[in-house]
């Protein structure tokens, strides 16, 4: 059965970089079926698309995060990882790896938990 | 941005429908409209996916379509299990999708 799971700290200081990974567990991040998703959702708000990595290291970026924002993968490690730079308080979120279905469907078909990350002195 | 109601309430054994609308126009199939039940403190579930599919596992009380311009997720004869956040995604193209801001439901 695959699971993701996130990690990573739940606390960092402002303007210094948030470094998350997710690890698939029980299944390979090898795949052309599927993008990896970065997905959040901030106190009081709805979720919000972070990011999405393919398989070969190709990555999209909320625009809105573009400049804070890289992704990468490492496939012998069955793990995705997002580094955000920069971070405020607005960063503050839970922070969820999601893999979506890319063979005509479109949808998310497996998510982590989520991990806490509050942005704080 | 993809838009829900906030809140729902329905009685056991009701029928409730949550839709999730697009401010920009028409929610139609070529967004692939899909939905999530997402406990507190729990990783979401996929309801429903391309529309209308269940997603395997779940219940055909929960049944997905389109209602004049927007998705929409029907729950027929609810149980009391079915009280959670429901949250609708839309594909919009090159691998990416936004997110609907949830809709609290409520089984009492």
């Amino acid at each position: 059965q695959v699971q993701l799971l996130e990690s990573g700290p739940g606390l960092v200081k402002p303007s210094e970089t948030l470094s998350l990974t997710c690890t698939v567990s029980g299944g390979s991040i090898n795949s052309g079926a599927f993008y990896w998703y970065w997905v959040r959702q901030r106190p009081g708000n709805g979720l919000e698309w972070v990011g999405y990595i393919f398989y070969s290291g190709t990555a999209y970026y909320n625009p809105s995060l573009k400049s804070r924002l890289s992704m990468s993968v490492d496939t012998s490690k069955t793990q995705f990882s997002l580094r955000l730079n920069s971070v405020t308080a607005a960063d503050t979120a839970t922070y969820f790896c999601a893999r979506q279905v890319t063979t005509g469907d479109w949808f998310f078909d497996l998510w982590g938990r989520g991990t806490q990350v509050d942005v704080a002195t | 941005a993809v838009t829900q109601e906030p809140s729902f309430s329905v009685s056991p054994g009701g029928t409730v429908t949550l839709t999730c609308g697009f401010n920009s126009g028409s929610v139609s199939t070529t967004h692939f409209p899909s939905w999530y039940q997402q406990p507190p403190g729990q990783a979401p579930r996929t309801v429903i996916y391309n529309t209308d599919t269940r997603s395997p596992g779940v219940p055909d009380r929960f049944s997905g379509s389109i209602l004049g311009n927007k998705a929409a997720l029907t729950i027929t004869g609810a149980q009391t299990e079915d009280e959670s956040d429901y949250f609708c995604v839309l594909y919009m193209g090159n691998g990416i999708s936004m997110f609907g801001g949830g809709t609290k439901l409520t089984v009492l």
